[in-house]
Formats: structure tokens, C-alpha cells, sequence
């Protein structure tokens, strides 16, 4: 089973601070990384991805850093607000069948709590 | 352009009863796929569907559990015979073409058995 490790569990973070959260991949097949940001009671949503062809992407506060050698990406957010306080999974896509059918494999998830 | 649409939001079975939840894709959207979130654990994969196919089913329990996309309407997952494991999130997820580049999540149903 292909997996995506995802840590820490659970992060507490002052206003202002930075937030990171890393993810480790098995599958070197794996060709497109994205984060999704879970609101409680929500479904979760496409916050900022990257493909393996480049090593940071930045969107905002947002940003995601590749390391294809080590098999991992790390999502940072930069001045952390309040707002952030949510559930952030990182994902991989993973094609199933010689037809192209994919997945997403998740991590477990990260409880960001960001204080006022 | 209306988001995924899910419903019902809420759903309590008594075991031993059928559980159907729908998912209407965004328009323009004829890939679906279903994902279950269990507490505290991130979504795992259950079955991808396209209008009238479905393409894998691989994360589908064998019995019991059952998904179809016709050609006009809803996606529903069915669940019959509910037991007190299936209690969960389920969430589909609508994409205009193989992949999850352009794929949106909906709200999920929380379906509860008691």
C-alpha cells in the first residue's frame, strides 16, 4: 500500500509565526503534490500544489517546498493567522490501472491551531 | 457554477437499514469520486466513476457497498445493511477530466449509524 506520511499531528502556533508541516512519499510515480486545507464540517479544499519538476512553489502566505531526492514536501505558512486554524492533509496522486485511473492517497492530517 | 453538491448533510441509520448518498457535480464535470473520512484520519479512496462506468472500485468494501453515475442525475453510494463501522464522512469529489488538478471536493455527508 502506497503511502504519504504526513507530521506533525497536531501544531499550535502563535499569530505571526510560521507554520510548517511535512510529508514523506514511497512512490517515486507520484507527479503532482497538492495540500488540502479541511475546515471543521467542510470538505476539503485544493489549497496550493506543485509538480516534482520544481522545488518551491509560493502562493501568498503559502508556500511549498519539494525535495525530490529525500521523497518530501513541506507546506510553510508564513504569518499565521486565527484563520489558519483548520485540518491541512497533503495528498499524491497515484494512477490505479493501465487505463489511467487515479487516486489520492492522504496523509493522516495536521490540526493547525493558530492563537491569537 | 454551483459547487459539488452533497446530500443529505446529516444521515442517521439504525443498523441494518440502506444508506444512499448523492453527489451532484459541478457542471461541465463527468468524473466522480468518492472518498471516506473516518475520525481523525485522512480520506481514503473508494471508487471512481464516469457517466454510466464505473472505472475502479478498488477501495470499495466487496459486500454490501455499491456507487453508480447514470447518465442523468446524481452519483449515489449506497450502502446497505449499515453497520456501526460504516459510520464515517464521505465525500465525492467532481473533476471535468481524469485527474485532480481541476477536481473540487463537496461538503460530505456524515453518515451516522446507531
Amino acid at each position: 500500500q502506497q503511502q504519504v506520511k504526513q507530521s506533525p499531528q497536531s501544531l499550535i502556533v502563535q499569530k505571526g509565526g510560521i507554520s510548517i508541516i511535512n510529508c514523506a512519499y514511497e512512490n517515486t510515480a507520484f507527479d503532482y503534490f497538492p495540500w488540502y486545507q479541511q475546515f471543521p464540517g467542510k470538505g476539503p479544499a485544493l489549497l496550493i500544489a506543485i509538480r516534482p519538476d520544481v522545488s518551491e512553489k509560493k502562493e501568498g502566505r503559502f508556500t511549498i517546498s519539494f525535495n525530490k531526492s529525500a521523497k518530501q514536501f513541506s507546506l510553510h505558512i508564513m504569518d499565521s493567522q486565527p484563520g489558519d486554524s483548520a485540518t491541512y492533509f497533503c495528498a499524491a496522486p497515484r494512477r490505479l490501472t493501465q487505463g489511467g485511473s487515479e487516486k489520492l492517497v492522504f496523509g493522516k492530517g495536521t490540526k493547525l491551531t493558530v492563537n491569537p | 457554477n454551483a459547487g459539488v453538491m452533497q446530500n443529505p448533510r446529516h444521515l442517521v441509520r439504525r443498523r441494518g437499514q440502506e444508506a444512499r448518498l448523492r453527489c451532484s457535480p459541478m457542471k461541465g464535470h463527468s468524473h466522480v469520486y468518492w472518498y471516506r473520512q473516518l475520525p481523525e484520519e485522512g480520506l481514503k479512496f473508494m471508487v471512481y466513476l464516469q457517466k454510466e462506468n464505473i472505472i475502479d472500485e478498488s477501495g470499495m468494501p466487496k459486500e454490501r457497498f455499491s456507487a453508480e453515475f447514470p447518465k442523468e442525475g446524481p452519483s449515489i453510494l449506497r450502502i446497505q445493511q449499515v453497520v456501526r463501522g460504516d459510520s464515517a464522512a464521505y465525500f465525492c469529489a467532481s473533476s471535468p477530466w481524469l485527474g485532480y488538478t481541476e477536481a473540487f471536493f463537496g461538503q460530505g455527508t456524515r453518515l451516522t449509524v446507531v
